[in-house]
C-alpha cells in the first residue's frame, strides 16, 4: 500500500513556542490530506482538511489561527501548532486521500511542557 | 455521516477466527464501508472496504448484510499482532474522504 510519513515522530517543546509537523505522501500524489488529533484513550478527531494550493477547511471548534496548515505541494502538508500550551499535548495524525482509501501517517507525539 | 455502533471490546484466542460486528443502520446508498485498525501508538492502518458484496483480501474478509445496515470484519486466524482497535467507517463514494472515527472495538488476543 501507499506510504505516508510524518516528521518528527515525537517532539517536546516549551509552552508558548511553535511546532511544525510535516506529513508526506512518499509514493503518490495527494491533492487532499487530513489532520487528526487523538488524546489518550480517545478516538481520532478530525481537525482539518488540507487541500493542495488552497486554504484548509477546519472542523467546528478548531482554531485556524492556532493550527496553521499549509499544503504547498502534492506530497507535503504541514501543521504548525502556534503558541503551544500543555493542553495541546496530543497525538497528531495525518492522512492522505487515495483513490479507494485513506493512508495514515505514523503519528507525531507532541508534549508541551 | 452515518452513525456506527461497535462493541467496546472483544477477546479472542490466538489462531482462532474473530468476527467483529458493526451496525450502521443510517448508511446511505453510496457509502462504502471501510475498516481500519490502530495498533498502540501508531496511526490507523487500512484493513478492507466494500459496498455490497462480501470482500476478501490477505488481511481479512468483510461480510456485508443484504440490507447494508451491518457488516462483520472477519479475521480468519487471529495472531497477537492483530491486537488493536478496529474502526468501522462508512464513507461516501469509492474515493475515501475524511473519516469520522467512532470509539471502535478493542480486540485483545490471548496466547
Amino acid at each position: 500500500g501507499a506510504v505516508v510519513s510524518q516528521h518528527p515522530s515525537r517532539v517536546i517543546c516549551k509552552s508558548g513556542t511553535s511546532v511544525k509537523i510535516e506529513c508526506r505522501s512518499l509514493d503518490f500524489q495527494a491533492t487532499t490530506m487530513f489532520w487528526y488529533r487523538q488524546f489518550p484513550k480517545q478516538s481520532l478527531m478530525l481537525m482539518a482538511t488540507s487541500n493542495e494550493g488552497s486554504k484548509a477547511t477546519y472542523e467546528q471548534g478548531v482554531e485556524k489561527d492556532k493550527f496553521l496548515i499549509n499544503h504547498a505541494s502534492l506530497t507535503l502538508s504541514t501543521l504548525t501548532v502556534t503558541s503551544a500550551h500543555p493542553e495541546d499535548s496530543s497525538f497528531y495524525i495525518c492522512s492522505a486521500e487515495g483513490t479507494d482509501t485513506q493512508y495514515f501517517g505514523p503519528g507525531t507525539r507532541l508534549t508541551v511542557l | 455521516d452515518a452513525k456506527t455502533t461497535q462493541p467496546n471490546s472483544m477477546e479472542s484466542n490466538e489462531e482462532e477466527p474473530v468476527h467483529l460486528p458493526c451496525n450502521h443502520s443510517t448508511i446511505s446508498g453510496t457509502d462504502y464501508i471501510h475498516w481500519y485498525r490502530q495498533l498502540p501508538s501508531q496511526g490507523p492502518e487500512y484493513v478492507i472496504h466494500g459496498l455490497t458484496s462480501n470482500v476478501n483480501n490477505r488481511m481479512a474478509s468483510l461480510a456485508i448484510a443484504e440490507d447494508r445496515k451491518s457488516s462483520t470484519l472477519i479475521l480468519h486466524r487471529a495472531t497477537l499482532r492483530d491486537a488493536a482497535v478496529y474502526y468501522c467507517i462508512p464513507q461516501d463514494g469509492v474515493n475515501a474522504g475524511k473519516s469520522t472515527f467512532g470509539d471502535g472495538t478493542t480486540l485483545t488476543v490471548k496466547p
